[in-house]
């Protein structure tokens, strides 16, 4: 069946620091990929997403790459902000078939 | 680990029928759920909050008249389509909300239920 592998946190990191949360999946056929942010209280908010191998999802500063070689769709970003401090989880959709990963909680200090 | 589970998994209604859908954490007190609905391909969309016994908090533009929830436990939310047409066709999501050690609460998700209004 399908699943979602993500890094376990808490990752903790300083302001500016660059960040890569993995992901990876398996998957019987083609799944959509999509990286969900958790704020305190809050339900998940779309941060990207791919659709098809080879596609790359950014939005706000983060990007992720649909890596079928390698069923991999880890998430990146060049320098973080305090106000990235959230969860993060890892999904795929197929059909009706949703998986979530464990969640990544990370915490951005000043 | 946790578990949330949804009820029932598929349903198909007719159009102008009310269809109610469960969701219940087994083996933990949710202090928080959350509903969420998935058009095929698409990204989740969060409709409301719920916590128990207390109003939900609809987002913006769903309609809390048509989507119906009630929370009237830590173990079970349940959503209410009301008079469904259909467009209201779709893959409905819950999530429970587990208040965690040091204070920091844990999502689990539930399976999903496909609602199919003909």
């Amino acid at each position: 069946g399908n699943s979602v592998t993500q890094m376990e946190g808490p990752v903790t990191l300083s302001e500016e620091a660059f960040l890569t949360i993995n992901c990876t999946y398996t998957a019987t056929g083609y799944p959509s990929l999509f990286w969900y942010v958790q704020y305190p209280g809050e339900g998940l908010q779309l941060l990207l997403k791919a659709t098809k191998a080879d596609d790359k999802g950014s939005n706000k500063g983060f990007e992720a790459t649909y890596r079928k070689e390698t069923t991999s769709f880890h998430l990146e970003k060049g320098s973080v902000q305090v106000s990235d401090s959230a969860v993060y989880f890892c999904a795929l959709s197929e059909g009706d078939d949703m998986r979530f990963g464990a969640g990544t909680r990370l915490t951005v200090k000043p | 680990g946790a578990v949330v589970s949804q009820h029932p998994s598929r349903v198909i209604c007719k159009s102008g029928t009310s269809v109610k859908i469960e969701c219940r954490s087994l083996d933990f007190q949710a202090t928080t759920m959350f509903w969420y609905r998935q058009f095929p391909k698409q990204s989740l969309m969060l409709m409301a909050t719920s916590n128990e016994g207390s109003k939900a908090t609809y987002e913006q533009g769903v309609e809390k008249d048509k989507f119906l929830i009630n929370h009237a436990s830590l173990t079970l939310s349940t959503l209410t389509v009301t008079s469904a047409h259909p467009e209201d066709s779709s893959f409905y999501i819950c999530s429970a909300s587990r208040l965690a050690t040091g204070g920091r609460d844990t999502q689990y998700f539930g399976p999903g239920t496909r609602l199919t209004v003909l």
